[in-house]
């Protein structure tokens, strides 16, 4: 079955270090990978999404992740991290054969002043 | 640009009295559209999505129920509440089609009593 996996649920770093957030996914096929970021009580905004092509992709806020097929894997990473970005942050999955997402339970980030 | 509303924000509602949650996109047309639900410090449950007026898929059985009745409009209704409804509904949009990035409305804080 298609899955995602997000092994962290906690991560606590510093106001100014890197910051990395794991995802993992289980598909037969090339998957569409997204991130999203939530604040407390509010909807889920999109931060970066990866369809084909460069496996290093930009968004926004200065976030970047790298899709990694060998290992599986599409994390999350930021070289430094702002007292705002204190939030949960969810990896989604799609591919061209569904209509449904796929979403990992979802990694919560506290920053250290 | 495309906007999602959904409406009430929050909700107080007593065991057993019914339910009608509303999402409606803007700028755009033929939208799929989804209702997710999040318990608190949970991940985002599928429950139902749309790809055209009319059509519904359900995702989980149980006392929830969706409608479409226009392209843009989506709608989640119960007819009895239960304490387990309780949580934060989400709901999204998708450009026409497969594997294209999902938007989030802000969500309704649904509290069963």
């Amino acid at each position: 079955a298609q899955s995602v996996t997000q092994p962290d649920i906690h991560i606590t770093v510093s106001e100014g270090a890197s910051l990395e957030l794991r995802c993992n996914y289980s598909y037969g096929a090339t998957p569409y990978l997204f991130w999203y970021v939530q604040s407390p009580g509010q909807g889920l905004q999109l931060l970066l999404k990866y369809f084909s092509g460069d496996t290093l992709v930009q968004g926004i806020k200065g976030f970047e992740a790298e899709f990694k097929r060998s290992q599986s894997s599409f994390n999350l990473r930021k070289p430094s991290v702002h007292w705002s970005d204190a939030a949960e942050y969810f990896c989604a999955s799609t591919t061209s054969g569904t209509y449904k997402y796929i979403f990992g339970t979802g990694t919560r980030l506290k920053v250290l002043a | 640009s495309q906007t999602i509303h959904q409406w009430p924000a929050t909700l107080v509602q007593p065991v057993g009295s019914p339910l009608s949650l509303e999402c409606t996109v803007e700028g755009t047309s033929n939208p799929n559209l989804y209702w997710y639900r999040q318990a608190a410090g949970r991940g985002l449950q599928l429950l139902f999505y749309s790809v055209g007026i009319g059509q519904i898929s359900s995702e989980v059985p149980q006392n929830l129920s969706a409608s479409r009745p226009q392209d843009r409009q989506f709608i989640l209704s119960s007819k009895k509440l239960l304490l387990s409804d309780s949580g934060f509904y989400l709901c999204a949009w998708v450009l026409s089609g497969r594997g294209h990035e999902q938007y989030f409305g802000p969500g309704t804080r649904l509290t069963v009593t």
